[in-house]
């Protein structure tokens, strides 16, 4: 079974700081690991995926994550926060991404308010 | 191109009625799935179509069914319902790409509260 947890369901950070999104993954096989941003009243939308190959992976709006198998950490930033970041992030892994029973397992989700 | 639509945005049900949702996923993409979202918390995965078969399913009662048709649009039927069903329920299509999942895109869901 696959679980995902995220440090601090808020986050709070000044608009130009940096944005540091917490997750941590469980999973028996190699994971497949996405961040995706959830805006009011919408559906969620993929900010970068980690599947193989480089660890360091970049994704919309300037963020990043980096893969670190050691650690089962697949942790968000964002070196300088702009106040539409302001929304709900969910990390998530996946068993696998051949076609058969696929399915996204998401943490709680870490909501982030950007202060002017 | 459309991205994934889903029908109605919103719906007021009372309990032991019965809910059909509808997702139209984004053109070319064969396979569906389906997640609910109760507020506060992250999206549960309910179920997975790809090419009209069920392919997985999560860990709901028999009351959750869902299908998928030839034009890989997708219902999912929610009988006798229950309070705790008032969620968000969102679909999202994925490319199978030679043999490999595409990230899936997601609808803006259908809320949905039970009276």
């Amino acid at each position: 079974a696959q679980s995902v947890t995220q440090l601090g369901s808020h986050v709070s950070v000044s608009e130009g700081a940096l944005v540091l999104l917490r997750c941590n993954y469980s999973s028996s096989v190699p994971p497949y690991l996405f961040w995706y941003v959830q805006y009011p009243n919408q559906g969620l939308q993929l900010l970068l995926k980690y599947t193989t190959g480089a660890t360091l992976v970049k994704g919309i709006n300037g963020f990043e994550a980096e893969f670190k198998k050691s650690e089962t950490s697949f942790h968000l930033t964002k070196p300088s926060a702009h106040m539409s970041d302001a929304a709900e992030y969910f990390c998530a892994v996946s068993d696998g991404i051949k076609a058969a029973g696929n399915k996204l397992t998401f943490g709680g989700g870490t909501r982030v308010l950007v202060k002017p | 191109d459309a991205g994934v639509t889903q029908s109605p945005t919103h719906l007021i049900k009372t309990r032991g009625q019965h809910v059909t949702l509808r997702c139209s996923p984004i053109s070319g993409h064969k396979s569906v799935s389906w997640y609910q979202q109760v507020l506060g918390q992250g999206p549960q995965f309910i179920f997975q179509y790809y090419e009209k078969e069920e392919r997985g399913r999560g860990n709901f009662p028999d009351r959750f069914s869902a299908r998928q048709f030839p034009n890989y649009s997708s219902e999912l039927n929610v009988n006798a319902l229950l309070l705790g069903d008032s969620a968000l329920y969102l679909c999202a299509s994925s490319l199978i790409r030679d043999g490999w999942d595409q990230p899936q895109h997601f609808g803006d869901g259908t809320r949905l509260s039970i009276l």
